[in-house]
């Protein structure tokens, strides 16, 4: 597509519930990231796809969080048993690979946990 | 670790003034070097980048930013801000050898008076 795609762009959840964010790179980027972004800290790293490398899931905060990524494209985070701390808005990068790309961010996708 | 401060959260400059939005920012070495700016609601947009090279960048919008390497900054101005430029604006830090994985500061908003 012409640009990064998450879906969807609003959801409110009850406490305790599971999450399903999706996130569409642009088409040939082998890299994708996931953030957070949230009032009291700001903006996130939390998990890093290249390629078929094993995910760098360094910034994830809990074991709730999850993320996969199928066929080298679509990716899909998952937020077990939410809390009222994970409301925020999480948002979705993709770049290709390499010295002196970039990362093309989303829209975003705004959890509310109530 | 690597960390990015920008240590005003708010600033606001009438239309027509010049701008600059302070960066500093602590690594090892030269990282890779980022300012994007976040309409409300949207996502984050790239202003500029700096490599290497030509410590002097020119982005988007009329923006451009300085690396100082002495300094530890990356300052991004406008010689005349328009209305439109109100917006939250972030600098960020990459390690060459960490792709996109991209270590935010906390954000500047920008507000125009007119």
């Amino acid at each position: 597509g012409a640009g990064v795609s998450q879906s969807p762009s609003n959801k409110v959840t009850e406490k305790g519930k599971d999450v399903e964010l999706r996130c569409d790179p642009i088409s040939g980027h082998t890299a994708l990231y996931w953030y957070r972004q949230s009032l009291g800290q700001g903006l996130e790293f939390l998990i890093y796809f290249q390629g078929n490398s094993a995910p760098d899931k360094s910034g994830l905060p809990s074991d709730r969080f999850s993320a996969e990524r199928t066929g080298g494209s679509v990716s899909t985070l998952t937020i077990q048993r939410t809390q009222q701390e994970d409301s925020a808005v999480y948002l979705c990068a993709s770049s290709l690979v390499g010295m002196n790309t970039e990362a093309f961010f989303g829209q975003g996708t705004r959890l509310t946990v109530v | 670790a690597q960390s990015v401060t920008q240590p005003d959260i708010h600033i606001t400059v009438s239309e027509g003034a010049s701008l600059e939005l302070r960066c500093n920012y602590s690594y090892g070495a030269t990282p890779y070097l980022f300012w994007y700016v976040q309409s409300p609601g949207q996502g984050l947009q790239l202003l500029l980048k700096y490599f290497s090279g030509d410590t002097l960048v020119q982005g988007i919008k009329g923006f451009e930013a300085e690396f100082k390497r002495s300094q530890s900054s990356f300052n991004l101005r406008k010689p005349s801000v328009h209305w439109s430029d109100a917006a939250e604006y972030f600098c960020a830090v990459a390690s060459p050898n960490a792709g996109n994985m991209l270590t935010f500061g906390g954000g500047t908003r920008l507000m125009v008076k007119p």
